[in-house]
């Protein structure tokens, strides 16, 4: 119940192309869902988060779709560009006091292509 | 504004050596998480401290152990190592839900 499934774990898109990285849940006490961005010997770097009381987030060329009954979240990267070739990993974890562990996916390896 | 910043860098040791690794936080963070990362994985939560407590555990034995300084930075030490401690620890900061990574510390045991 603890997993974050996450998939495709690699991905070639060309530039300009949408690259779209699912994940899924079985906790239902999960309620914060970040998206973190890791390049090779560097730590993850978080790029956009949502809750469950909304069914997308828009932050640049990156969305967030939270579909809540299907205990699903998906990451879309639009206009994708060479320099966003990196490791992306879903995570999800509980708000409050006993919130704050980050249960991360496998990680899907984007790469883009010129 | 600095961000999360881990010391040292890289580390070798061999098995049954001690370790300890530093943290300091963001500005204004509060609360310390470590996590372990081993290579093609995504990271594995390992303890979280706040006011100087550890707040939650992860499935870690008890050689992995911590401390939170009244400045809010956290020392992670491992004991006894083991070859399959071998990973990238990774500490993130937060204040609220948000947490900030920083560039991790690359622990080599052998």
């Amino acid at each position: 119940q603890q997993q974050v499934k996450q998939s495709p774990q690699s991905l070639i898109v060309q530039k300009g192309g949408i690259s779209i990285i699912n994940c899924a849940y079985e906790n239902t006490a999960f309620d914060y869902f970040p998206w973190y961005q890791q390049f090779p010997g560097k730590g993850p770097a978080l790029l956009i988060a949502i809750r469950p009381d909304v069914s997308e987030k828009k932050e640049g060329r990156f969305t967030i779709s939270f579909n809540k009954s299907a205990k699903q979240f998906s990451l879309h990267i639009m206009d994708s560009q060479p320099g966003d070739s990196a490791t992306y990993f879903c995570a999800a974890s509980r708000i409050g006091n006993q919130g704050g562990k980050l249960i991360f996916g496998q990680g899907t390896e984007l790469s883009v292509k010129p | 504004d600095a961000g999360v910043t881990q010391s040292p860098t890289h580390l070798i040791k061999t098995r049954g050596q001690q370790v300890t690794l530093r943290c300091s936080p963001k500005s204004g963070h509060d609360t310390v998480s470590w996590y372990q990362q081993a290579l093609g994985q995504g990271p594995q939560f390992i303890f979280q401290y706040y006011e100087e407590e550890e707040r939650q555990r992860g499935n870690f034995p008890d050689r992995f152990s911590g401390h939170q300084f009244p400045n809010y930075s956290s020392e992670l030490n491992v004991n006894a190592l083991l070859l399959g401690d071998s990973a990238l620890y990774l500490c993130a900061s937060s204040r609220t839900q948000a947490q900030y990574f920083g560039p991790g510390t690359r622990l080599t045991v052998l």
